[in-house]
């Protein structure tokens, strides 16, 4: 099945600082979701992305739909100890069959 | 919070011993799926339902099978557990009442363990 790579695989960043992500696949989305998950828990939807080229915020979170739509990006910006978790991307073009990324660990020293 | 529960949250089965988990939703979403999570291998779609008796096939729908009899309670059943499905299994649901909203929410999980 499909995979979507997501880069880096983990992150260890000081509070205060911006952190990215990105998310790429081998063929084009129509739609990309955004998720973080803490340990033991399920994802939790961060942000949703319909439409090339769009630029979404959640707080301090704001993602992109690459213009190429096999790809996008997460930024948070002014990192604080509980954006600690896995953050993951998922992309389709159905609507109904997403795939999921493998996951950025964030880590936040303080 | 979406309103999803699972049931149980953790269990312990032997191989080849049959397993039903229950996802439960509140908020009449059209859509419901079911996950596993594995290291390495994020979420994959093990299959999923656009309405009651109406289901479809995921990535990795192999050694497992669903039921929906009714709109808010989605089964998925290992007729015969093996030691390849240890692993977290997620709900999700999607599609408030008759829209078509892609955006996914996810329940709390299940760690299931086949020994």
């Amino acid at each position: 099945g499909q995979q979507l790579n997501q880069s880096p695989q983990s992150m260890f960043i000081q509070e205060g600082e911006d952190v990215s992500m990105n998310c790429t696949s081998s063929s084009i989305f129509n739609t990309w979701l955004w998720y973080k998950q803490d340990p033991g828990e399920g994802p939790v939807l961060l942000i949703a992305l319909y439409k090339a080229g769009e630029l979404t915020s959640n707080g301090r979170l704001t993602a992109q739909f690459g213009i190429t739509r096999k790809d996008s990006f997460l930024n948070i910006s002014a990192s604080i100890p509980s954006d600690v978790g896995i953050y993951f991307c998922a992309g389709s073009n159905t609507g109904n069959q997403f795939y999921f990324g493998t996951g950025t660990s964030l880590t936040v020293i303080p | 919070d979406a309103g999803i529960t699972q049931s149980p949250r953790h269990k312990v089965t032997e191989t080849g011993t049959p397993v039903t988990l229950r996802c439960h939703q509140t908020e009449n979403h059209r859509y419901m799926y079911w996950y596993r999570q594995d290291p390495g291998h994020g979420l994959r779609l093990i299959h999923y339902s656009y309405g009651v008796k109406d289901t479809d096939k995921g990535e990795v729908s192999d050694g497992y099978s669903v039921s929906r009899s009714k709109t808010e309670d989605f089964l998925l059943t290992l007729e015969s557990a093996t030691s390849s499905q240890t692993s977290v299994y997620f709900c999700a649901i999607s599609g408030l009442g008759a829209t078509s909203s892609y955006e996914q929410y996810f329940g709390p999980g299940t760690r299931l363990t086949v020994t």
